[in-house]
């Protein structure tokens, strides 16, 4: 697709059950990176994918978070036993080398209840 | 901790003002984005300023960039309503690979 797309869009889910969220970067873009976002809040940086490289992990904010990157394309984030912090919305984005800039997907506005 | 740090946290300006955010970072970088965000959801990138630049345009908006004071500034000229969002920058630390790090960003109204 022309942008980077994220699902779902929306997921309300009980506190301690596990969630997926996925992203499809822009075709071609080597880095894919995730971000949250907490109510009014900047992001906060998660992790990131470089082409076949290891991922930078150091963001994630616990042993329950993890995410993997298929095929150098689509990624997903899993949160294990969801906590009430775990609320905000999680952003994705892809970006190629050469221009630099982040293309960000709409996010998914997770809600641990 | 963030890397960026905009002031002010929230601007409130009248349709047709100028509107200035200015964003102080921490260390060396290779460039500083800046981004906007409408209703807390995706990010739009408006512009990019390498290290080497000192100021970029891009329509109404002007950005500057002092590395000797680590600082930024976005300009936007005779604002609109539809200006009304969210403004975050973002830098690319020297030593960070292509991995940017936010600031906090400017909450900016744009009045009718």
């Amino acid at each position: 697709g022309a942008g980077v797309s994220q699902s779902p869009s929306n997921k309300v889910t009980e506190k301690g059950k596990d969630v997926e969220l996925r992203c499809d970067p822009i075709s071609g873009h080597t880095a894919l990176y995730w971000y949250r976002q907490s109510l009014g809040q900047g992001l906060e940086f998660l992790i990131y994918f470089q082409g076949n490289s290891a991922p930078d992990k150091s963001g994630l904010p616990s042993d329950r978070f993890s995410a993997e990157r298929t095929g150098g394309s689509v990624s997903t984030l899993t949160i294990q036993r969801t906590q009430q912090e775990d609320s905000a919305v999680y952003l994705c984005a892809s970006s190629s080398f050469q221009t630099g800039g982040y293309t960000f997907g709409s996010g998914t506005r997770l809600t641990v209840v | 901790s963030q890397q960026g740090e905009e002031d002010p946290q929230a601007l409130s300006i009248q349709e047709g003002e100028n509107a200035t955010m200015n964003c102080s970072y921490k260390t060396s970088i290779n460039n500083l984005q800046w981004y906007r965000q409408n209703s807390g959801r995706g990010l739009v990138h408006l512009i990019l300023i390498r290290s080497n630049e000192r100021e970029k345009h891009s329509g109404r908006l002007r950005v500057t960039l002092d590395t000797s004071k680590k600082s930024s500034s976005l300009l936007i000229t005779a604002s609109r309503a539809a200006d009304t969002a969210s403004y975050f920058c973002a830098t690319d630390a020297y030593n960070a690979g292509n991995m940017l790090t936010f600031g906090g960003g400017t909450r900016l109204m744009v009045k009718p």
